[in-house]
């Protein structure tokens, strides 16, 4: 059974404090993806990795960087976290190498949720 | 680029009542699409995939190319049926993410 983890379940920052959210699979996952999921927005891509120390940028990108220094670990960074960065966060992993079918299936972690003050 | 529409932000159906949900969607491609749920203080987990054509909790979701349509239906609406539903396309072409919607909430009245 697939495992996705994320380090906190919720957290309380401070603008312009930075921040880190941890994420770890267990099931040897190629691809590795950060969204923020907001009412009324759904799921928005962040970044994603499609292996170690690789990274492509998602849909919402701004204010926001990634770190994958071993396959089983994405790490978001929210540099200077600002109060619009509030939201629920959502890391995900998948199996596949792009386009191979079958494979794409995304398993989620139980997200954490951001509150910046 | 590919998106992912689903007009309803919240839908709320009677206990045995008949669900649609509804979702389009635009790529020129082949896609392949998804119906992914997230239950209260649950994780979001896949629901089911058009290639499997299967049902799941009584759910199905036919895939209608001429309409661009992927709509989940049930016949019969349970209240642990309340959720939020994503739909979700995957191009395959190069890509590896999931262009998702924006989600409905089901609420199934008792």
């Amino acid at each position: 059974d697939v495992k996705v983890t994320q380090s906190s379940r919720y957290l309380v920052k401070r603008t312009g404090e930075k921040v880190f959210l941890e994420c770890v699979q267990d099931m040897d996952h190629e691809n590795m993806f950060w969204y923020r999921q907001d009412p009324g927005l759904g799921l928005r891509l962040i970044y994603f990795s499609y292996d170690v120390k690789m990274k492509e940028k998602g849909d919402i990108p701004e204010g926001y960087s990634v770190s994958r220094e071993k396959k089983e670990r994405f790490s978001l960074i929210l540099e200077s976290a600002s109060t619009n960065q509030t939201s629920m966060y959502l890391c995900a992993s998948s199996l596949a190498a792009s386009g191979l079918r079958g494979q794409e299936t995304q398993y989620f972690g139980p997200g954490t949720r951001l509150l910046v003050l | 680029a590919q998106r992912v529409t689903q007009p309803e932000k919240l839908l709320s159906v009677f206990k045995g009542a008949p669900v649609e949900l509804k979702c389009n969607y635009s790529y020129s491609g082949s896609p392949e699409l998804f119906w992914y749920v997230q239950y209260s203080r649950q994780r979001l987990q896949l629901l089911l995939r058009h290639i499997s054509r299967e049902s799941i909790k009584g759910f199905t979701a036919d895939l209608n190319k001429g309409e661009t349509s992927f709509h989940l239906k049930k016949p019969f609406a349970q209240e642990e049926d309340s959720a939020m539903y994503y739909c979700a396309l995957y191009t395959g072409a190069g890509s590896y993410q999931l262009t998702f919607g924006k989600g409905t909430k089901l609420s199934v009245i008792p």
